[in-house]
C-alpha cells in the first residue's frame, strides 16, 4: 500500500537549517509530484511548494523562495525538503504529500521541527 | 494569490444533524477545490476532490458542491467520528492555498 514515511523530530537553533526526508513506498516516487505543507502549532495548513521527482523541477511559494530547497533521490525513492535560516516562526509540523492530479491523496505522518535557543 | 475564506470557524452539532460549511475563493477557481479532514495529532486526510468527487473509502454522508467562487462541504448525518477540523484547498493555481479551517464538535 502507498505510504510516505518521514524522518523524526528535529530541534534546531535559530539561524540553522533543517532537512526533512520523505520515503515513499508502494509506488514509484517519480510517478507523482510531491508537495510540502507545514502547520504551525494550533494553526492552519500552509503550502510550501512541490517537486516533480521525475525531472527535479520545483515550484516554491514566494514566501519561502531563497530559503527552501526540495530535492529527491530516485534510487532511494525519497524526497527531501531543506529549510535554511530558521527562526522561531518556522516551528511547525512539516508534511509531505503525494499529488494525484490536483489533490493530495497520501500524506506523511509529519515531522515536528522546533526552533529554539 | 487566491484567498480561501472558510466559515464558520467552528460549529457544534448533535449526532445525526446535517452540517454545512462553506469556502469562498477570492476569484473563480473553476471547481478546483479539495476538502481535507484533520483529527488532532494526525495528518490531513483527503475527503473530496474537484468539488464533488468522493475519495476512495470516504463515507457517502460527505458531499461537496459549488461552483465559481462558492463551495460547500455537507455532512448529511453527523457521526461521533466526524469530530475534526475540515480544510478546503484550491488547486486552480499556485501557490496552493487553504482555508482557515472549520472545527466540528459534537454537542
Amino acid at each position: 500500500q502507498v505510504q510516505l514515511l518521514q524522518s523524526g523530530a528535529e530541534l534546531k537553533m535559530p539561524g540553522a537549517s533543517v532537512k526533512v526526508s520523505c520515503k515513499a513506498s508502494g509506488y514509484s516516487l517519480t510517478g507523482y509530484y510531491l508537495h510540502w505543507v507545514r502547520q504551525a502549532p494550533g494553526q492552519g495548513l500552509e503550502w510550501m511548494g512541490w517537486i516533480n521527482p521525475d525531472s527535479g523541477y520545483t515550484n516554491y511559494a514566494q514566501k519561502f523562495q531563497g530559503r527552501v530547497t526540495m530535492t529527491r533521490d530516485t534510487a532511494a525513492n525519497t524526497g527531501y525538503m531543506e529549510l535554511s535560516r530558521l527562526t522561531s516562526d518556522d516551528t511547525a509540523i512539516y508534511y509531505c504529500a503525494r499529488d494525484s492530479s490536483t489533490f493530495c491523496d497520501y500524506w506523511g505522518q509529519g515531522t515536528l521541527v522546533t526552533v529554539s535557543s | 494569490d487566491i484567498q480561501m475564506t472558510q466559515s464558520p470557524s467552528s460549529l457544534s452539532a448533535s449526532v445525526g444533524d446535517r452540517v454545512t460549511m462553506t469556502c469562498r475563493a477570492s476569484q473563480s477557481i473553476s471547481s478546483q477545490i479539495n476538502w481535507y479532514q484533520q483529527k488532532p495529532g494526525k495528518a490531513p486526510n483527503l475527503l473530496i476532490y474537484s468539488t464533488f468527487s468522493l475519495h476512495s473509502g470516504v463515507p457517502s454522508r460527505f458531499r461537496g458542491s459549488g461552483s465559481g467562487t462558492e463551495y460547500t462541504l455537507t455532512i448529511s448525518s453527523l457521526q461521533p467520528e466526524d469530530c475534526a477540523t475540515y480544510y478546503c484547498q484550491q488547486s486552480f493555481s499556485t501557490p496552493l492555498t487553504f482555508g482557515g479551517g472549520t472545527k466540528v464538535e459534537i454537542k
